[in-house]
């Protein structure tokens, strides 16, 4: 049963534009969320994270979104730049408070095209 | 800088083989997670140490994994008769943390293609 997922396998954007991924979620014991973006034949790479007392987080271009009562995250990529272009990954924890364990999405791949 | 390093890069096993995979976490990074990505999915934990004391191992598939980090550093997962259905990217994460919220940061992963 998968407990974080993006509904979204890909998304193509314009350069310069905002770009809006998705992830939902069905455990509301999550309390940690964070996205992750990942190139090809590279780990993944930390982006932004939120926690659940929160609704909204900002760092530079990248804002992440959460709507608890709809268990409901996305994040906004504002401008939108073809370095961009990646797999975003999603992901949850606190189910197990003494690891962070982190759940994750099956991933959106975003191309943004000049 | 010095990240998190996973070696070999890539591995091909033939099935039934025993395979030895190796993580070198970040200095002084206490946790310790292993994650498995099959194509095309997100990564799926596995197992988590935190310094040599393996904590949570309740996401390796069957008894033929097998992970270890003798001295709280490097940690090696192994995977015995290796199936086909082996075949995936095996990641390596470090955190400072010892629980609680906090980003895992993770290395480039040792692809397993299981022929």
């Amino acid at each position: 049963d998968q407990q974080v997922k993006q509904n979204s396998p890909s998304l193509s954007v314009q350069e310069g534009r905002i770009s809006i991924l998705n992830c939902d979620y069905t455990n509301s014991m999550f309390d940690y969320f964070l996205w992750y973006k990942k190139y090809p034949a590279e780990g993944p790479t930390f982006l932004i994270s939120i926690s659940s007392i929160k609704d909204k987080n900002e760092d530079g271009r990248f804002t992440v979104f959460l709507n608890k009562s709809a268990k409901h995250l996305s994040l906004h990529i504002v401008p939108s730049q073809p370095g961009d272009s990646a797999v975003y990954f999603c992901a949850a924890s606190g189910l197990s408070s003494n690891t962070g364990k982190l759940i994750f999405g099956q991933g959106t791949t975003l191309q943004v095209k000049p | 800088g010095a990240g998190v390093s996973q070696s070999p890069r890539y591995k091909v096993a033939k099935r039934g083989q025993d395979v030895a995979l190796r993580c070198d976490p970040i200095s002084g990074h206490v946790s310790l997670f292993w994650y498995q990505q099959a194509l095309g999915q997100g990564p799926e934990f596995l197992t988590y140490f935190q310094n040599e004391a393996q904590l949570d191992k309740s996401g390796l598939p069957s008894d033929r994994f097998f992970a270890e980090r003798p001295e709280g550093s490097v940690s090696t997962l192994k995977i015995q008769r290796t199936q086909q259905e082996d075949s995936a990217v095996y990641l390596c994460a470090s955190s400072s943390l010892i629980s609680g919220n906090s980003p895992l940061h993770f290395g480039n992963g040792t692809r397993l293609t299981v022929t």
